[in-house]
């Protein structure tokens, strides 16, 4: 089993629409959980960074931690064309020996 | 502005040659990682390096070699050794600790013929 589970899509909206992209994970000492933007042939983005369970509002994105159910999501409201990129979770903690663990991304297309 | 730096962005080879990535970050970072990507497989590690002078091997090390002489470079070279080197590679920095993001740079697309 992946330490970090992440559905590769992809995933076709309208301009405009809530989008929710999500991953699980089995290691409960993750502790620190970010989400990136990665657009075609370019690195991945930090967009979101939280620690622990919660949500963080940030513009448009919204980032939830379930920690109970080891599910974290992201939230893009009023979704638009520039939103297409590929999106991963990553994830650590104190007992992941430093190392980041990250989904293996899913692709998101906002058609206008 | 601060970032990290990679270069080229693409970089071809001939089989049978080593070749050296360049990462440099002014971020003042103590952490440094080097990441393949490749499509469908998501980020694996290759290297990582927490301090000056020392480094440690991520999951496919077999195939690279990384240095780390100074606290702002951390070059990947990829040597004949590795059977598929052709893949998109990204070096990454972070504060020492697992209580900061990685940040990322542009990458480095090494195409191997």
């Amino acid at each position: 089993q992946k330490e970090v589970e992440q559905d590769p899509g992809p995933l076709s909206v309208p301009e405009g629409a809530i989008v929710s992209l999500n991953c699980t994970y089995s290691n409960s000492a993750f502790q620190y959980f970010m989400w990136y933007r990665q657009y075609s042939r370019k690195g991945p983005e930090l967009l979101m960074y939280t620690y622990s369970s919660g949500n963080k509002e940030d513009g448009r994105f919204t980032a939830q931690v379930d920690k109970s159910s080891k599910y974290i999501s992201l939230f893009i409201r009023d979704s638009q064309p520039s939103d297409s990129a590929t999106y991963l979770c990553a994830m650590i903690g104190a007992g992941t020996g430093n190392q980041f663990y990250f989904g293996t991304g899913t692709s998101l297309t906002v058609i206008p | 502005d601060g970032g990290i730096t990679q270069s080229p962005k693409y970089l071809f080879r001939k089989e049978g040659q080593n070749v050296t990535l360049s990462c440099e970050q002014n971020l003042n970072h103590d952490a440094m990682y080097w990441y393949r990507q490749d499509p469908g497989q998501g980020l694996r590690l290759i290297y990582y390096s927490q301090i000056v002078n020392d480094f440690q091997k991520g999951d496919i090390a077999e195939g690279y070699s990384v240095s780390r002489e100074k606290k702002e470079s951390f070059p990947l070279t990829v040597t004949s050794a590795q059977k598929n080197p052709t893949a998109f590679y990204l070096c990454a920095s972070s504060v020492t600790g697992f209580d900061s993001p990685l940040h990322f740079g542009n990458g480095t697309r090494l195409t191997v013929t």
